[in-house]
């Protein structure tokens, strides 16, 4: 009874070193996302996907990059992290995006860039 | 949606009073989805309430009901018998039509006082 999984929870990177988020679900969804939350903010979409090897920019997608190379995960990377980057990343995941209710989100991934 | 719009960044409340908190969107899209989210001190996103654009009534669960005016394109949640336990930030999350990108406003910081 997973749902939502996110690894790493927390991260330290230092500018310019990569990473990546990982996001597994096992509800066998079809569309999944990627939002960041910045303090006293709403969720902003960095990248989504709507199936398997399929991704597309939402609306923060700059310095950020996604795979969708297995259904059931979503990797976000960063190639070169910066400090604007510091961020508390969420993933969540849907059967029918939003035309039907359901939606689940992970715990979050916070991430401090140095 | 392309644009959610949540224009009360902070509420008070007083314990067991009712209360609303305004949602409005802005899409193209003929079939949409609107979600309610609570997300507490601790981090989490707590699912509350979903309506379909093409849902004829209100959608309602326990004591939060959503308040669908679509030609006015709102979409505001009521709270009846407010809680200390309902302090929170609440988030109008939307999305519909051929890409179900999930586009979130800035949010609502509601405070319940005793």
């Amino acid at each position: 009874n997973a749902g939502v999984t996110q690894t790493p929870k927390f991260r330290v990177l230092k500018t310019g070193q990569s990473m990546t988020l990982l996001c597994a679900q096992d509800m066998n969804h079809e569309y999944m996302y990627w939002y960041r939350q910045d303090p006293g903010m709403g969720l902003r979409l960095i990248h989504y996907s709507v199936g398997e090897g399929t991704t597309a920019k939402g609306e923060v997608p700059d310095g950020y990059n996604v795979s969708r190379l297995k259904k059931q995960n979503f990797l976000l990377g960063l190639e070169s992290a910066a400090p604007s980057q510091t961020s508390v990343y969420f993933c969540a995941s849907s059967s029918q995006g939003a035309q039907t209710g359901e939606l689940f989100f992970g715990e979050g991934s916070r991430l401090t860039v140095l | 949606a392309q644009k959610i719009t949540q224009t009360q960044p902070g509420m008070f409340v007083q314990e067991k009073e009712a209360v609303t908190l305004d949602c409005t969107y802005d899409t193209s899209d003929q079939s949409y989805g609107l979600f309610w989210y609570k997300q507490p001190s601790s981090g989490e996103m707590i699912f509350l309430i979903y309506q379909g654009s093409y849902d004829e009534q209100n959608a309602t669960e326990g004591r939060y009901s959503l308040n669908f005016q679509k030609a006015r394109k709102s979409a505001n949640l009521v709270i009846s018998a407010s809680q200390l336990g309902d302090s929170a930030m609440y988030f109008c999350p939307s999305g519909g039509g051929a890409t179900n990108k999930l586009i979130f406003g800035t949010g609502t910081l509601l405070a319940v006082q005793p």
